[in-house]
């Protein structure tokens, strides 16, 4: 069964720790994504990779870091230098080859800073 | 600029009424214009998407209407029911961006039975 899972579905973090989010996918897509979304705004790019050992900033990288060690892994961390981390974080990937790269999405983490 | 303006903000619909989503853009590199559903506490889905090249596109009771010259596109939903209750987000992608996707801010649909 392909797709994207994204683990865990719910974190809760204390103020001053880093978490690391999980994305894994089967799809064999070339390129992966992270944004976050917040209550009435739209899906914001924080980190994408296009290819394994290489990615770039995106809108909103600050307080973020990723790697891309696999093709089909992609973990995101939130530092404690991200100053208002509580948001809801999805993954997705795209065949960059073929057509308009259409994202697949996972089902997303909700973080929470207690 | 690479923002994608949407509105309304929210919409309430009656059940067999017809919802309308828009959006609006100014960089004239995008060349794919994809609208993603996504239900409450779930990742966003494709529902339909678009490029400039034709000014609609029809799949089921989904439609876009794409007015390349004033740069804007909007998502028709026919014979709406409840089940299409959930948020629709537009979007723009050009091929010079690595396929990075702009979001418009989202519209919240809700379908009374």
């Amino acid at each position: 069964d392909g797709g994207i899972t994204q683990s865990p579905k719910y974190l809760f973090r204390k103020e001053g720790q880093n978490v690391t989010l999980s994305c894994e996918q089967n799809l064999n897509h070339d390129a992966m994504y992270w944004y976050r979304q917040d209550p009435g705004q739209g899906l914001r790019l924080i980190y994408y990779s296009q290819i394994v050992n290489d990615f770039q900033k995106g809108d909103i990288a600050e307080g973020y870091s990723v790697s891309r060690e696999k093709k089909e892994s992609f973990p995101l961390t939130v530092t404690s230098a991200q100053k208002n981390p509580t948001a809801f974080y999805l993954c997705a990937s795209s065949m960059m080859s073929t057509g308009e790269g259409e994202q697949f999405f996972g089902p997303g983490t909700r973080l929470t800073v207690l | 600029q690479q923002q994608v303006k949407q509105s309304p903000q929210s919409l309430i619909v009656q059940k067999g009424g017809i919802s309308i989503i828009n959006c609006a853009y100014e960089n004239t590199a995008f060349d794919y214009f994809p609208w993603y559903q996504q239900f409450p506490g779930k990742g966003p889905a494709l529902l339909i998407a678009i490029r400039p090249d034709v000014s609609e596109k029809k799949e089921g009771r989904f439609t876009i209407s794409f007015n390349k010259s004033a740069k804007q596109f909007s998502l028709h939903i026919m014979d709406s029911q409840p089940g299409d209750s959930a948020t629709y987000f537009c979007a723009a992608t050009s091929s010079g961006s690595a396929r990075q996707l702009t979001f418009g801010s989202g519209t919240q649909l809700t379908v009374l039975p």
